[in-house]
């Protein structure tokens, strides 16, 4: 499985935006760039995927970068419901199973 | 609709007893998927099952395992239990297989080994 590479925390103030980055230098045509959050004593949340367009839904935006080895997470007005982790994640195209691998994800902290 | 239920929320079991989770995933999802959290190793994914078949597994011993009924429930029973398997326990549905989709987790079942 190709490999992520995320800041372990990161620091916002409430009502700016946030931008999450993600690195995957290894990342193969394939594969689709997935996002998570797990907020404190829940299960992880789906945010957010995409494969090469960036993307828009009702959470957030993601970002892709042009030779797609990078990504960002962009919450576009954070609130104390947005600390969290969150989680950067590739799943293979030809891999038909459900299989999520989660890395350690970058801790966001929401000042209010 | 009803989310991802897990049950029980809590256990408290002994060393080297056995221990059975449930999962109800959404209604109208077949895949059921099954993952350990520690705070030493994260997340790890243990086993995923689809249509009552185990379609794929994790580096996690024998003593872990699954089954998944025709209704899509599922449970995982761990055996022989030891004190690191001390974990919360989480299981995820998704409607369909393939990474163009999401998967829906529960809150997840907090195993205490003592």
């Amino acid at each position: 499985d190709a490999k992520t590479t995320q800041p372990n925390s990161m620091e916002s103030n409430e009502e700016e935006p946030v931008h999450l980055p993600c690195n995957h230098s290894t990342i193969s045509g394939t594969d689709y760039i997935h996002w998570y959050r797990q907020l404190p004593s829940q299960g992880p949340e789906y945010v957010i995927h995409g494969l090469t367009s960036n993307v828009n839904n009702r959470m957030a935006s993601l970002a892709i970068a042009e030779d797609r080895k990078s990504s960002t997470l962009i919450l576009h007005r954070a609130t104390l419901r947005d600390a969290a982790v969150y989680y950067c994640i590739l799943r293979d195209e030809e891999d038909s199973s459900y299989k999520l691998i989660f890395g350690s994800g970058t801790r966001l902290l929401v000042r209010p | 609709k009803a989310g991802v239920t897990q049950t029980p929320r809590y256990l408290i079991k002994t060393r080297g007893q056995q221990v059975t989770l449930s999962c109800s995933p959404i209604s109208g999802h077949r895949s059921v998927s099954w993952y350990q959290q520690t705070p030493g190793q994260g997340l790890q994914f243990l086993f995923e099952y689809f249509s009552e078949t185990q379609r794929n597994k994790g580096n996690f011993p024998g003593r872990f395992s699954g089954r998944q009924f025709s209704n899509s429930r599922s449970e995982m029973n761990v055996s022989t239990l030891e004190l690191g398997d001390s974990a919360l326990y989480l299981c995820a549905s998704s409607g369909t297989r393939g990474p163009n989709t999401e998967a829906f987790f529960g809150q997840g079942t907090r195993l205490t080994v003592v």
